[in-house]
């Protein structure tokens, strides 16, 4: 599986919003860059994923490089319930069910 | 949306016993779980591949005796910590494919809550 590189740990303030960025230079064209957020004491959730396009959701958004060898995850508006490790995974696309491999990711401290 | 759950949430117990984590999948059909162990400040490391009516696929290092797994319908698999031990104590979380739509084919996995066991 192709690996993707995190800071280990960003802050920012409540209301505010947050950028997120992952580095994936090694991404293949059947990768799908997938975001989840693991909150204390939880299993992973998930966040959002695109292949090409940028991706909005109700939860965040997500841009992607042209290139797509590096992506950016968009909290609008940080809330203190979004203070979490956020992951930046590579998913090979699959008809089958196929396992996630995580890095260490990102440790999201909101500050109120 | 899916729903995974798990079971139990916690579970203390004494060395040498054995310990069954249940997970569900609650309103889809799951013919392949993945089970991840977590210990603290660490990331997820799957253990195995839960197949349905099938052996599980165990990743390197992991103890196919010591830790049981099995899938015997489309919305439970069970693993099994034989034999605990206090190194056991960890975090274990399952998860399953739940989208079978826009993310079926981008393999988007919904995950338990997860179950803290506490070997002493």
């Amino acid at each position: 599986d192709a690996k993707t590189t995190q800071p280990n740990s960003m802050e920012s303030n409540e209301e505010e919003p947050v950028h997120l960025p992952c580095n994936h230079s090694t991404i293949s064209g059947t990768d799908y860059i997938h975001w989840y957020r693991q909150l204390p004491s939880q299993g992973p959730e998930y966040v959002i994923h695109g292949l090409t396009s940028n991706v909005n959701n109700r939860m965040a958004s997500l841009a992607i490089a042209e290139d797509r060898k590096s992506s950016t995850l968009i909290l609008h508006r940080a809330t203190l319930r979004d203070a979490a490790v956020y992951y930046c995974i590579l998913q090979l696309a699959s008809g089958s069910a196929r396992q996630l491999t995580f890095g260490s990711g990102t440790q999201l401290t909101v500050l109120p | 949306g899916a729903v995974v759950s798990q079971h139990p949430s916690w579970v203390i117990c004494k060395s040498g016993t054995s310990v069954k984590i249940e997970c569900r999948s609650l309103d889809f059909q799951a013919t392949t779980m993945f089970w991840y162990r977590q210990f603290p400040k660490q990331s997820l490391m799957l253990m195995a591949t839960s197949n349905e009516g099938s052996k599980a696929t165990y990743e390197q290092g992991v103890e196919k005796d010591k830790f049981l797994i099995n899938h015997a319908s489309l919305t439970l698999s069970t693993l099994t910590v034989t034999s605990a031990h206090p190194e056991d104590s960890s975090f274990y979380i399952c998860s399953a494919r739940g989208f079978e739509g826009r993310g079926a084919g981008a393999n988007v996995l919904t995950f338990g809550a997860g179950s803290r066991l506490t070997v002493l």
